[in-house]
């Protein structure tokens, strides 16, 4: 367990839909990252938050967003879904900006 | 931009023989290097670390690997694999900001 906590598990959505994933960081962690992982594309950096603020961007969409509350949950938006969407989502964290990172179970999102 | 080549998608071993997986970075050092391993249905668990302090960095399950500048590798090695070793071992060069760049992942069979 890397403490690094994901909700939900699955999520099954049709196209055009919106969805938001949760993501609760290591106890006492700053930094939350998002990626992707799918078949064609193997995993990719989407965002990174720190304390906040977005630190750097990958690979997002502009149909997907991200933010980070001051309680350091992060949550990553998708909105009007394609069924390219379907992949795994997992966030990770780190204590400080350049370190290990851990990473969650993911979000399994499936678009119908 | 920093990136690495994992060199074999497909990597099978009988057990109790050595397991090899290679990661080559391209030509400058990163400040660090990373191995994760996906156990089937889970999250990337940290397996190693590699930070420029010492060229052969021991991990966690027996797993080690050695860092040779000359050849811009960063190779995985277990003496005897288990069965249990079964799973996607992903690379990848820690940069500034920290955001991860994975390699395209290994995926090690343990044959009985």
């Amino acid at each position: 367990d890397s403490g690094v906590t994901q909700t939900p598990k699955h999520l099954i959505t049709a196209t055009g839909q919106r969805v938001t994933l949760r993501c609760s960081p290591r106890s006492g962690d700053l930094s939350v990252y998002w990626y992707q992982q799918s078949l064609d594309q193997g995993l990719q950096f989407l965002i990174q938050y720190y304390n906040g603020e977005e630190r750097a961007k990958g690979n997002i969409l502009e149909r997907f967003s991200a933010q980070q509350f001051p309680d350091l949950h992060s949550e990553l938006n998708l909105s009007s879904l394609e069924l390219g969407d379907s992949a795994l989502y997992f966030c990770a964290s780190s204590a400080r900006q350049v370190s290990e990172q851990y990473f969650g179970p993911g979000t399994r999102l499936t678009v119908t | 931009a920093q990136s690495v080549t994992q060199l074999g998608s497909h990597v099978s071993v009988s057990e109790g023989a050595l397991v090899l997986l290679r990661c080559n970075y391209s030509s400058s050092v990163p400040p660090y290097l990373f191995w994760y391993v996906q156990y089937p249905n889970q999250g990337l668990q940290l397996l190693l670390k590699y930070t420029s302090a010492a060229t052969l960095v021991k991990g966690i399950n027996g797993f080690e690997a050695e860092f040779k500048k000359s050849e811009t590798s960063f190779h995985l090695t277990k003496p005897s694999a288990h069965m249990s070793d079964a799973a996607e071992y992903f690379c990848a060069p820690g940069l500034a900001g920290n955001m991860l760049t994975f390699g395209g992942g290994t995926r090690l069979m343990v044959k009985p």
